[in-house]
Formats: structure tokens, C-alpha cells, sequence
């Protein structure tokens, strides 16, 4: 159980374009997601913290109107990278909780390359 | 959220138990110890989590120190298929606050 489905794995874009990431959890609801970004041979960094109905919470140096986040449902949250350049190619890993979850549940990852 | 150090990398192997030090001289009393990896280009993986007690599951066992300041995550037969990063993570229960990731150990099974 407490499975998180992440969306696409793979994405290439050219730069200016937007990019949509979706994470779904499958089999429970969740009321909180977490959006990260990691670099090459970095850790993972939190860059939102989103919760059903509400605006999302960026961390701070992380720009909202570039990282548009929607969670509009107890299932669903979406990114959108908008008017991407290639400093934002970055592996982005979404996450879920729910208080019938242990800790955090992790999507597999969307690895983005903007050219 | 307290701090955690652990070892950049690690040897283990295969078939050996891998013994995972975290040092949380930081951590407070209402502080869980969280365990995590990383297997190359995925998402992370929920292994374990205690507040004082040893814990085991399927995965690992996880051996808390009587002062808390330090934990153990133990992988009793690794196999080339542990080879990850390992998070130690330290947190306040409840899931409203994101991950707080350091660089974690990264363990090597050796064939």
C-alpha cells in the first residue's frame, strides 16, 4: 500500500516551454505533498510543501511563479515548470504523507533536461 | 529538526550484515529517527523510523542508543541490491513538514 505515482519519468523541453508533473497517490489520500529538485551528486532539496484545496508554501530562493503548483484533489498534485531553461534541468521527486501513512511516501522521479 | 552526520560511504559485503551509523546528539524528545535510501536515479525509500525503541521489519532493524544521540540501521544480509544512498533523518512526528535530507552514506555491496 501507500504507492505514489509519478509522471512522466522521462521529459525533454526546449527552453521557454512550460512542463507539467503530475504524482498521484494510488491507494490512499493524501493531504499533504511535497514537491523536492536534485541536482547531480546532490542531495534532495524541499521546494514546496502543497495541501489539499490551499496555496501551495514555497521554501525559500524557490521562485512560485516559476513552479506552479496545484493539488486539487486528495489524490492529485501537479508541477508545472514554466518558461524552463536549461538551469532548471534537475531530477524533481514528488512525495505524499496521510495520517493512516508511516513517514513519506516518494514518486519515482521525473527527470527533466531543458535544451 | 535536529541534525544528523553520518559517513559519506560505506563497503559492505554481499551477504554480510551492513551496520549504518547516524550520530543526532541534537535530537529532542519528541523527535522520530527516520531511515531512507536512494537507489540510483528513484525516488526514495521509507526503510524505518523509532522514537526510542529498537525497531525491525522486513527491511532493517533499527537500534536507538538509551540517550538517543545515535542509531544504527542494520541490513542483516545485504545484497547487491542495497547498494544506495542511505538517509538518516530526524524529525518531529506528523507529516506536515517536508524532508530535511543530508548527504547520507552511500553503501557499496561488494559482490
Amino acid at each position: 500500500g501507500a504507492v505514489v505515482s509519478q509522471h512522466p519519468s522521462r521529459v525533454i523541453c526546449k527552453s521557454g516551454t512550460s512542463v507539467k508533473i503530475e504524482c498521484r497517490s494510488l491507494d490512499f489520500q493524501a493531504t499533504t505533498m511535497f514537491w523536492y529538485r536534485q541536482f547531480p551528486k546532490q542531495s534532495l532539496m524541499l521546494m514546496a510543501t502543497s495541501n489539499e484545496g490551499s496555496k501551495a508554501t514555497y521554501e525559500q530562493g524557490v521562485e512560485k511563479d516559476k513552479f506552479l503548483i496545484n493539488h486539487a484533489s486528495l489524490t492529485l498534485s501537479t508541477l508545472t515548470v514554466t518558461s524552463a531553461h536549461p538551469e532548471d534541468s534537475s531530477f524533481y521527486i514528488c512525495s505524499a504523507s496521510s495520517p493512516m501513512t508511516y513517514g513519506y511516501t516518494f514518486g519515482s522521479g521525473t527527470r527533466l533536461t531543458v535544451v | 529538526d535536529a541534525k544528523t552526520t553520518q559517513p559519506p560511504s560505506m563497503d559492505c559485503a554481499e551477504g554480510r550484515a551492513a551496520n549504518l551509523p547516524c550520530n543526532h546528539s541534537t535530537i529532542s524528545g519528541n523527535e522520530y529517527v527516520y531511515w531512507y535510501r536512494q537507489i540510483h536515479s528513484q525516488g526514495p525509500q521509507y526503510i524505518i523510523h523509532g522514537l526510542k525503541n529498537n525497531e525491525t521489519n522486513e527491511m532493517a532493524s533499527l537500534i536507538i542508543t538509551e540517550d538517543r544521540k545515535s542509531s544504527t540501521l542494520i541490513l542483516p544480509h545485504a545484497t547487491l541490491r542495497d547498494t544506495a544512498v542511505y538517509y538518516c533523518i530526524v524529525k518531529s512526528g506528523g507529516g506536515a513538514d517536508g524532508l530535511t535530507f543530508g548527504k547520507g552514506t552511500h553503501l557499496i555491496i561488494q559482490p
